[in-house]
């Protein structure tokens, strides 16, 4: 079964303090791998996307990787800032059609406290 | 800033009404989708479209309905709503990149409350 798992649930740190968030996944075959940023009550933002191919990706103070041999990516939050609290999702595409088809995980809740 | 616009942002009505949730884009995407989302639990398709007059239902069984007549307008509608339908609705478009990943860009999202 297709599935997009993500750790921990939910994670408070101090501002200025670096994170990291886990990824987990058996999305097979694997397209992409995205993470998403998405504040209360908004849709989400994009904030990264990684093929295959690709092992890390920057965004800013925002680093994505991608271990696709384990089938795991790690979201590298560093200083962390106030607005960047909100809810992170790992998204992960499957090669299985036109569409691509996208398998969503539950997100993990990041509050980050003064 | 997302191209993509949801109205209304918030809803609440009565059980029985019928309702349609807006959703317009500019950037002139052919694909455009509707999620549902609950508190703490991930996103789920519930219909899609590939272009003007196409519409297809996604993974999760829904009641509503929707229609794309334009490209740029893909809206929802609930012919009569229940307090089951009270949820989180995205709209999202999308384009193919040249490493052929579909990009999505989401509207702001409409929370529907059905008393």
């Amino acid at each position: 079964k297709n599935q997009v798992e993500q750790s921990p649930q939910s994670l408070i740190i101090l501002e200025g303090k670096n994170c990291t968030l886990q990824c987990n996944y058996t999305v097979s075959p694997f397209s992409n791998l995205r993470w998403y940023k998405q504040d209360t009550g908004r849709g989400p933002v994009s904030l990264t996307i990684m093929t295959f191919s690709e092992n890390t990706k920057s965004n800013g103070r925002y680093t994505a990787t991608l271990d696709a041999d384990t089938k795991q990516s790690s979201l590298h939050i560093t200083a962390s800032q106030l607005s960047d609290s909100a809810s992170y999702i790992c998204v992960v595409s499957d090669r299985g059609s036109t569409l691509g088809r996208l398998y969503f995980g539950r997100g993990t809740q990041l509050t980050v406290w003064p | 800033e997302a191209d993509i616009y949801q109205t209304p942002r918030y809803l609440v009505i009565g059980t029985g009404k019928k309702i349609t949730l807006e959703c317009s884009q500019t950037m002139g995407h052919d694909k455009m989708y509707w999620y549902q989302q609950d508190p703490g639990m991930e996103l789920h398709l519930i219909h899609y479209s590939y272009g003007v007059n196409s519409t297809e239902k996604g993974d999760l069984s829904s009641e509503s309905t929707v229609s794309r007549i334009r490209t740029e307008h893909f809206p929802l509608t609930l012919e009569s709503a229940r307090p089951s339908h009270t949820s989180q609705y995205l709209c999202a478009s999308s384009e193919t990149r040249s490493s052929g990943a579909n990009v999505l860009t989401f509207g702001a999202g409409s929370r529907l409350t059905v008393l």
